[in-house]
């Protein structure tokens, strides 16, 4: 199994620009999220979904859109970048159930100039 | 203030220490993550547990859900454990909430 897979690694936008980062896991795990990561905080969930065609929001939406048209798939897409959506954004999956372990993506650092 | 927090926030031991991290929460939980994350970035769960003790290896995580607390504790530590490490409850539902993580140095 390749687990939870994300790209790209790393991503250089301008303000202003879109851009979706793929995530996606081989496991049929119902349960994906997206997260992101910024120096002194802790992972912060961005959205999240609970099955194919499934999506809800997390704590930092805004800005973030999410689709799930398939279980292995779970993609963010980033409408008009801003400075401030520098980071580094995680990926990761579960099976369904309230304690089941939870598997992370490699990461993507995306850097907004 | 968060509702899970970790202590310390930076750890430095010299090899073959024992290393404490602990992390405590605001709310009742159902269950509690310890993972790891390297210095290239990835992250791997560690443990993840509801009530007592688990043991992998050199690595001991414990839960006290009367107390809202857990600790990791690291035997004989060596510079390969250096990583930070981050505590994350299932405050409510199925969301995790996330601790700041403390990074740990082991100094050979």
């Amino acid at each position: 199994n390749a687990g939870v897979t994300q790209t790209p690694k790393f991503q250089v936008l301008k303000t202003g620009q879109s851009m979706t980062l793929q995530c996606a896991q081989d496991m049929n795990h119902e349960y994906m999220s997206w997260y992101r990561q910024d120096p002194g905080m802790g992972l912060r969930l961005i959205h999240y979904s609970v099955g194919a065609g499934i999506t809800d929001q997390g704590e930092v939406p805004n800005g973030y859109n999410v689709s799930r048209s398939t279980t292995e798939d779970f993609p963010l897409r980033l409408l008009s970048a801003a400075p401030s959506q520098t980071s580094v954004y995680f990926c990761a999956s579960r099976a369904s159930g309230g304690q089941e372990t939870q598997y992370f993506g490699p990461g993507t650092r995306l850097l907004v100039l | 203030k968060n509702e899970v927090e970790q202590s310390p926030q930076n750890l430095t031991a010299q090899e073959g220490e024992f290393i404490t991290i602990n992390c405590s929460y605001s709310v009742g939980i159902s269950a509690l993550h310890w993972l790891q994350q390297h210095p290239g970035g990835g992250i791997v769960s560690l443990f993840m547990l509801s009530s007592g003790k688990k043991k992998h290896g050199r690595l001991i995580a414990t839960i006290n859900i009367q107390e809202k607390h857990s600790s990791l504790h690291i035997t004989a530590s060596h510079p390969r454990d250096s990583a930070v490490y981050i505590c994350a409850a299932f405050l409510s539902g199925s969301r995790l909430t996330f601790g700041e993580g403390t990074q740990l140095t082991v100094n050979p």
